[in-house]
């Protein structure tokens, strides 16, 4: 399996461009999650799925949109982007690990610049 | 609402000697608790969870930590750290049994292992 792929690695965008930033999982897992990580603040929900066809938001959704037509991708939107944009992004799928746990596989982050 | 506290921004200790990373949390419902390890330009990877069954949970590389809900507290600990160990580490909450995703983590603790 290849677990969790994000592409791409590193991305650099001028204020106002949109993009598309990749997640892709082998795991056949129902739920994916966005997250953004910057200095000192830990990782932040921007928006999640528990299932093909079904979203929701998270704790910093605005800029950016998701999708979820298949159980395999995630891919995440930036509409137009925004300096305070400027972050790592981590891509996520868990399964139920049972007891209520829920167990999350990372990808290994896109690097996103926004000048 | 659920949250979590790291008590320690960075920790540093000499190799060979225990680790303790410390970590507070709040929720509403019995919680799941993980923790996560990210090394330098990586994603994350779970070392530990506490899903309500014994309170003393060991993970991989050594680590253990213990679930104290008198003291709302799940600290990270190694008898003897390595070099290797030289990363951020991340407490993590979920409140389980409700069918979502979401995971709150903590602002994360950087150990620096000295040689």
């Amino acid at each position: 399996n290849a677990g969790v792929t994000q592409t791409p690695k590193f991305q650099v965008l001028k204020t106002g461009q949109s993009m598309t930033l990749q997640c892709a999982q082998d795991m056949n897992h129902e739920y994916m999650s966005w997250y953004r990580q910057d200095p000192g603040m830990g990782l932040r929900l921007i928006h999640y799925s528990v299932g093909a066809g079904i979203t929701d938001q998270g704790e910093v959704p605005n800029g950016y949109n998701v999708s979820r037509s298949t159980t395999e991708d995630f891919p995440l939107r930036l509409l137009s982007a925004a300096p305070s944009q400027t972050s790592v992004y981590f891509c996520a799928s868990s399964y139920s690990a049972g007891g209520g746990s829920y167990e999350q596989y990372f990808g290994p982050g896109t690097r996103l610049t926004v000048t | 609402a659920q949250s979590v506290t790291q008590l320690d921004s960075h920790v540093s200790v000499s190799e060979g000697t225990p680790v303790l990373l410390r970590c507070n949390y709040s929720s509403s419902y019995s919680p799941s608790l993980f923790w996560y390890v990210q090394h330098p330009n990586k994603g994350l990877q779970l070392l530990l969870k506490y899903t309500s069954a014994a309170t003393l949970v060991k993970g991989i590389n050594g680590f253990e930590a213990e679930f104290k809900k008198s003291e709302t507290s799940f600290h990270l600990t190694k008898p003897s750290a390595h070099m290797s160990d030289a990363a951020e580490y991340f407490c993590v909450v979920s409140e389980s049994g409700f069918g979502n995703e979401k995971l709150t983590f903590g602002t994360g603790t950087r150990l620096t292992i000295i040689p």
